[in-house]
């Protein structure tokens, strides 16, 4: 089982661009959460996605959207980037569908260290 | 609305001796509560986890953590300590256990041989 997958593992843009951060969730899940990590901080959650669609949002700006393909993977996109989003993103991944009483916790992937210069 | 708080940002304790991690929570339901473990440079490690039921709750690595809702805490607790705990811990809360996590700020751990 290779766990929750995510790339690149590093990452430098410019102020102003854009970028993409992917994910491949644990094998049997099906709920794709993204979180932010400011350095010293603990993780914020973004937003979280079921079934293709953005079922829970957090507070972040339209700038940060995201997809969920019917692979269960997923995709964080951030435009108009600013030094302020420099950070580690975290991709966690869920059962929603796991039976009565068993796991559906929320494992974690090694995140993507984001620096925007 | 819910929150944690974990107290102490720094915590130092000698190789053999007793971790103790505080964190208190707020909600206005009956929470899930987590403790995540994050290495430098990685993602998080599920430690332990509280749903229902026992008030103990035993995780991995020898630690362990009791649910006290009279005093809306999770501290997190280790009776030995080993140089390879040495990370950032994580106290989490949510309203079902797949859905959106509220961390705390984090506590370092430091093992002083």
């Amino acid at each position: 089982d290779a766990g929750v997958t995510q790339s690149p593992t590093h990452l430098i843009k410019t102020r102003g661009q854009q970028v993409t951060l992917r994910c491949s969730p644990k094998s049997g899940h099906d709920t794709v959460s993204w979180y932010q990590q400011a350095l010293g901080q603990g993780p914020q959650f973004i937003f979280q996605y079921y079934e293709e669609e953005e079922r829970q949002r957090g507070n972040f700006p339209d700038r940060f959207s995201g997809h969920q393909f019917p692979n269960y993977s997923s995709e964080l996109n951030v435009n108009a980037l600013l030094l302020g989003d420099s950070a580690l993103y975290l991709c966690a991944s869920s059962n929603d569908r796991a039976p009565i009483g068993g796991p559906t916790e929320a494992f974690f992937g090694q995140g993507t260290r984001l620096t925007v210069v | 609305a819910q929150s944690v708080t974990q107290l102490g940002s720094h915590v130092s304790v000698s190789e053999g001796a007793l971790v103790l991690l505080r964190c208190n929570y707020s909600s206005s339901v009956p929470p899930y509560l987590f403790w995540y473990v994050q290495y430098p440079n990685q993602g998080l490690q599920l430690l332990l986890k509280y749903t229902t039921g026992a008030t103990l709750v035993k995780g991995i690595n020898g630690f362990e953590a009791e649910f006290k809702k009279s005093e809306t805490s999770f501290h997190l607790t280790k009776p030995s300590a080993h140089m390879s705990d040495a990370a950032e811990y994580f106290c989490a809360v949510t309203l079902n256990q797949g859905g959106k996590l509220i961390f705390g700020q984090g506590t370092e751990l430091s093992v002083k041989p």
